[in-house]
């Protein structure tokens, strides 16, 4: 069963367009949704996350999108830079299931200049 | 900043050979936990460690599969008789209760 549903599978942006990746989940139990960045022959790293008591939360020119009520949540990076250039994964978790993190299937994400 | 440490960076070894790969957590972490990512495809939870035992596993993490925590620093992942299908990427992550995980940046297991 697959927890955690992201798309694109790849997306390329124009330098300075809005990159916008998708995740939906099945679990209403969970309730802290990271976004990692993976950048090739290194481990993901965070880059932000939300819980769901708020709708939207912000850091410099990425925001996530959180719609508890269609079980949705986006990743949105505005002003695409080529140095963004990466693999993103959505993930989910929560104290039920043991914090382990179920992640999406990535998504990799090219700036072209 | 503190970070997740792994050793080796890569490991190459014969199929049916025990293999350890290791990582050092985030020294005041208490929550560990072992993922695996298959070349271009996503990460997959292996097993979480809390006090000395397995807090959760998933089916990936067979009869082969143990990890351990041998002295205050170190956590293993050792599989015992591997396979061609285990070669992956294998990725320490270390937390605190209810915070983000940290990864390490990864072993790449090679079985041939």
């Amino acid at each position: 069963q697959q927890q955690v549903k992201q798309s694109p599978q790849s997306l390329i942006v124009q330098k300075g367009g809005i990159s916008i990746i998708n995740c939906a989940y099945e679990n209403t139990a969970f309730d802290y949704f990271p976004w990692y960045q993976q950048f090739p022959g290194k481990g993901p790293a965070l880059l932000i996350a939300i819980r769901p008591d708020v709708s939207e939360k912000k850091e410099g020119r990425f925001t996530i999108s959180f719609n508890k009520s269609a079980k949705q949540f986006s990743l949105h990076i505005m002003d695409s830079q080529p140095g963004d250039s990466a693999t993103y994964f959505c993930a989910a978790t929560s104290p039920n299931t043991g914090n382990q993190f179920y992640f999406g299937t990535g998504t990799s994400l090219t700036v072209i200049p | 900043e503190p970070e997740v440490t792994q050793t080796p960076s890569h490991q190459v070894t014969q199929m049916g050979q025990e293999v350890i790969l290791r990582c050092v957590p985030i020294s005041n972490h208490l929550y560990f936990y072992w993922y695996r990512q298959i070349l271009g495809q996503k990460v997959e939870f292996l097993v979480s460690f809390y006090n000395n035992e397995i807090s959760e596993k998933s089916e990936i993490f067979d009869d082969q599969f143990s990890v351990e925590r041998p002295d205050g620093s170190n956590f293993t992942l050792k599989i015992r008789s591997t396979k061609l299908e285990d070669s992956a990427m294998y990725f320490c992550a270390s937390s605190e209760w209810g915070q983000p995980q940290h990864f390490g940046d990864g072993t790449r297991l090679s079985i041939l």
